[in-house]
């Protein structure tokens, strides 16, 4: 069992849709990002949370680290969305981050 | 402020030759860390270096893999006789405090195809 799990693994939806996509981890962390990967392969951070929640434009990243579990969510989402999201924790102790397999979205419009 | 910069941006090799992926951290940064893409699979982490330190390098392979991040110049991933199964993308971030106080900043990757 990978130590970072996302779901779902591939999502499509209509423009304009709200989404969540999450992230279940079974170890200790310090810290979760949610990455974006184009489709030209390009890596962009997007958060980096420990508590609580973050909001960018129309992004809102929430944590809660009892239950270890994160979900990223994009409100009127729109075509030019459409990526793989990645979640990664940050284990603690160590100074590397661990992967999710990540979720393929697809926006139509 | 220009982002990280990795070169070359896509490298072809016939097995048994080396390569040498090159990443530039931005500006003030002095962490450096190092991933890989296998196609069709997830991220995952190789090695992580300061200036003329290997921090962590649990994630890289024991023979043909080495990393460095000289005092001056970009810090460079060598694979040693390239097999097909070293066809990936590797990717470079760099933050300028520890992985644990900062985000990453990840680099357009390199593309490497194993003929």
């Amino acid at each position: 069992k990978n130590e970072v799990e996302q779901s779902p693994q591939n999502l499509t939806a209509q423009e304009g849709e709200f989404i969540t996509i999450n992230c279940s981890y079974s170890v200790g962390i310090s810290a979760l990002h949610w990455l974006q990967q184009h489709p030209g392969g390009g890596i962009v951070s997007l958060f980096m949370l420990s508590s609580g929640k973050k909001k960018h434009g129309r992004l809102i990243a929430t944590i809660n680290i009892q239950e270890k579990h994160s979900s990223l969510h994009i409100t009127a989402s729109h075509p030019r969305d459409s990526a793989v999201y990645i979640c990664a924790v940050l284990i603690q102790g160590a100074q590397k981050l661990v992967f999710g397999q990540g979720t393929r979205l697809t926006i139509n419009p | 402020n220009a982002g990280v910069m990795q070169n070359p941006r896509h490298l072809v090799r016939r097995r048994g030759q080396e390569a040498r992926l090159r990443c530039s951290p931005m500006k003030g940064h002095s962490h450096v860390y190092w991933y890989r893409q296998l196609p069709e699979e997830g991220l995952k982490f190789m090695v992580y270096l300061q200036k003329e330190n290997i921090i962590d390098e649990s994630g890289m392979p024991k023979e043909r893999f080495s990393a460095e991040f000289p005092k001056e110049g970009p810090s460079i991933l060598r694979i040693q006789q390239v097999v097909r199964g070293d066809s990936a993308a590797y990717f470079c971030a760099s933050s300028p405090l520890g992985v644990s106080y900062n985000e990453q900043f990840f680099g357009p990757g390199t593309r490497l195809t194993v003929l």
